[in-house]
């Protein structure tokens, strides 16, 4: 079974929109992180957010927040008032105790004008 | 800027020749990454280096060498490398191999092979 899935190859978003990617991830480890990862054109993994499995709150930073919900095993990203500069590839990840990330697929994020 | 360091950020070398590819952070971490990375797929990990002794080899052909001469550096020796190993070579890393903490990665190399 995937670790992480993410179903959503490509995505839309008008400039100034919200816009949600979404993310799944497989595990029976009550410890585990879960991180999202954007990719520019140019190729550096840029870090964005991470929330791990026994935060209670929602993780935000800036326009980035993770809506974690865990009894459905999902870590949506969610980016708020999207810019031109968030046209990127965006990987969520997940690691577990004694294990190493488990990306997923990605999804590519277009932002129009 | 990113805190990881990656040189050079573009190589183009023949079959036969040796290269290294080379990665520096001075944050302090102690676990540093080797990833494979095509293009439109995620990253694959090929090594990890935990206080600068080698922890994971991901059954990466041995034309492909790591080192890590201190906690700071990471090295990628090349040698006679194929067409297929064309692609984005992200160096990576993190205070430990904790499973709650992020890996904080450079900006690539992006190696061609003639």
């Amino acid at each position: 079974a995937q670790k992480i899935t993410q179903t959503q190859p490509g995505m839309f978003v008008q400039e100034k929109e919200a816009v949600t990617l979404d993310c799944t991830y497989d595990t029976s480890d009550p410890s585990y992180g879960l991180f999202w990862y954007k990719q520019p054109s140019s190729g550096e993994m840029i870090f964005l957010i991470y929330q791990g499995s026994y935060d209670q709150q929602n993780a935000t930073e800036g326009r980035y927040s993770l809506n974690f919900q865990k009894a459905r095993k999902s870590a949506n990203l969610v980016i708020s008032a999207s810019q031109l500069g968030d046209s990127a590839m965006y990987f969520c990840a997940m690691r577990e105790p004694g294990n190493q990330f488990y990306f997923g697929t990605g999804t590519s994020l277009t932002v129009i004008p | 800027d990113t805190e990881v360091t990656q040189t050079p950020k573009h190589l183009v070398m023949g079959m036969t020749n040796k290269k290294s590819l080379k990665c520096e952070q001075h944050m302090g971490h102690r676990a540093m990454y080797w990833y494979k990375q095509k293009a439109k797929k995620p990253p694959e990990l090929m090594f990890v280096y935990s206080y600068e002794k080698l922890s994971i080899n991901e059954s990466v052909p041995s034309r492909f060498s790591p080192e890590c001469p201190n906690s700071s550096l990471l090295n990628l020796h090349l040698h006679a490398l194929q067409p297929e190993d064309s692609a984005l070579y992200l160096c990576a890393s993190s205070p430990s191999q904790g499973w709650n903490q992020p890996q904080h990665f450079g900006d690539g190399t992006r190696l061609s092979i003639l």
